[in-house]
């Protein structure tokens, strides 16, 4: 049974930093195909990926916000974890990790998401 | 702003067949396969359909998926009152090094 966890702070003051982990299990990130990425849905909006890191540690950013980010993994306690610095309350938003293979490239499997508010 | 643009809602009765759609560009739909999500109120997004046209385990075949060019769509038979929810597209855009993009979403109503 394939699970992810997200976990993090549910409050930011703005222009500090947000680390979240996704905590997985039922598969391996050192299979190869296999990645892990973040989406974030602001609220009453629409998704928006944000990164992703692969099996190789070939990793991906949101064009939009790649300044801002750095994704990570390890292996060893099946973990991955996201790091957004200068948050804004426009980041507040519930971020999701999930599943992708490049088997087919989607995301097959989402947590169940951690809601992040900006403010002071 | 989203890459790939969706009307923001659709509607249908019990029983109807709807469809909904996805535009996007040379860059992504008209280079990648189109997935597709179905967002529950309230909950995580789950996968609904795959590379274009494919079925996870579980998805009845009441749903179906195409692309045609840099278009893809989103069809539901035999609509149900749990149909209801937000449903999102998403490809891969080769542009900027590479990055997903997803749809605005539609949000469908059984009336």
């Amino acid at each position: 049974q394939i699970t992810l966890k997200e976990s993090g702070p549910a409050l930011v003051n703005p222009t500090l930093t947000l680390t979240l982990t996704c905590t997985f299990s039922g598969f391996s990130l050192s299979t190869s195909g296999v990645g892990v990425g973040w989406i974030r849905q602001p609220p009453g909006k629409a998704l928006q990926w944000l990164a992703l890191v692969y099996w190789d540690d070939d990793k991906r950013y949101s064009p939009s916000l790649k300044t801002r980010l750095t994704i990570t993994k390890d292996t060893s306690k099946n973990q991955v974890v996201l790091i957004m610095t200068d948050m804004d309350p426009g980041d507040t938003a519930t971020y999701y990790c999930a599943r992708s293979t490049t088997s087919h490239g989607a995301f097959d499997y989402w947590g169940q998401g951690t809601l992040v508010t900006v403010s002071s | 702003q989203s890459v790939l643009t969706q009307p923001p809602s659709a509607s249908g009765t019990p029983g109807q067949r709807v469809a909904m759609f996805c535009f996007g560009s040379s860059s992504n739909i008209g280079s990648n396969t189109v997935h597709w999500y179905q967002q529950l109120p309230g909950t995580a997004p789950k996968l609904l359909i795959y590379t274009n046209n494919q079925r996870p385990s579980g998805v009845p075949d009441r749903f179906s998926g195409s692309k045609s060019g840099t278009s893809a769509s989103l069809a539901i038979s035999g609509l149900q009152s749990e149909d209801e929810a937000d449903y999102y597209c998403a490809s891969w855009d080769d542009s900027l090094n590479g990055h997903w993009v997803f749809g605005g979403g539609t949000k469908l109503t059984v009336l």
